[in-house]
């Protein structure tokens, strides 16, 4: 089975812009949550969406905002770029609540530099 | 004082050594505790979970002390291979996971 999967790997922006990161959960995972890991920290969680709602939001601003689709797809946006944004970000995906689990599986990232 | 504290290390160990990481956590709430293993510029990979009775899986052992608010991991017979960032991890909710800043752990030949 794959795992999650997340695109685009690597991005490059500049400063005040905009950017979308998508990313798709294990086939028959319902939550999607994104975390933020900047260089030589831990994943800082940003959000978890579950059967489409938001669950939890993390201490980040509102210019990050995300959204889970009907298949259980998710984005998460990012407005108005600062240098510090600039970081993995990591989707990771879980098994529905009545699973004997709660791990949390993690896609490969994608990097973003802002400029 | 942070939520989930690791010695950030980088313990230097020769083939074949025992190693030991420790982890403290700062809620007392926390539901599921977890060891996760990343590699350089990868994503972070479940290692395993971590039990109050304390568990095994082959040369890496993990203990739970809620009382004391400490996990641990323990690796035997360290290979070369073990070479990596091991993250301590708390999920103090359904759905959040708060992780340490990761111990590094280098594994010489």
């Amino acid at each position: 089975d794959a795992g999650v999967t997340q695109s685009p790997t690597h991005l490059i922006k500049t400063r005040g812009q905009q950017v979308t990161l998508r990313c798709s959960p294990i086939s028959g995972h319902k939550s999607v949550s994104w975390y933020q890991q900047v260089l030589g920290q831990g994943p800082q969680f940003i959000f978890q969406y579950y059967e489409k709602e938001e669950r939890g939001r993390g201490n980040f601003p509102d210019r990050f905002s995300a959204r889970q689709f009907p298949n259980y797809s998710s984005e998460l946006n990012v407005n108005a770029l600062l240098l510090g944004d600039s970081a993995l970000y990591l989707c990771a995906s879980s098994p529905p609540q009545n699973s004997d689990t709660d791990t949390q599986y993690f896609g490969p990232g994608t990097r973003l530099t802002v400029l | 004082r942070k939520e989930v504290e690791q010695d950030p290390g980088p313990f230097n160990v020769p083939e074949g050594a025992t190693v030991a990481f420790n982890c403290t956590y700062s809620n007392s709430a926390s539901q599921s505790f977890f060891w996760y293993r990343q590699d350089c510029r990868k994503e972070p990979k479940l290692l395993m979970s971590v039990y109050s009775s304390g568990n095994e899986d082959g040369r890496f052992t993990a203990q739970l002390n809620r009382a004391s608010q400490y996990i641990s991991l323990l690796i035997r017979d360290s290979k070369l291979s073990d070479s990596a960032t091991y993250l301590c991890v708390v999920n103090d909710s359904s759905y959040k996971l708060i992780f340490g800043s990761g111990t590094r752990l280098l594994v010489r030949p």
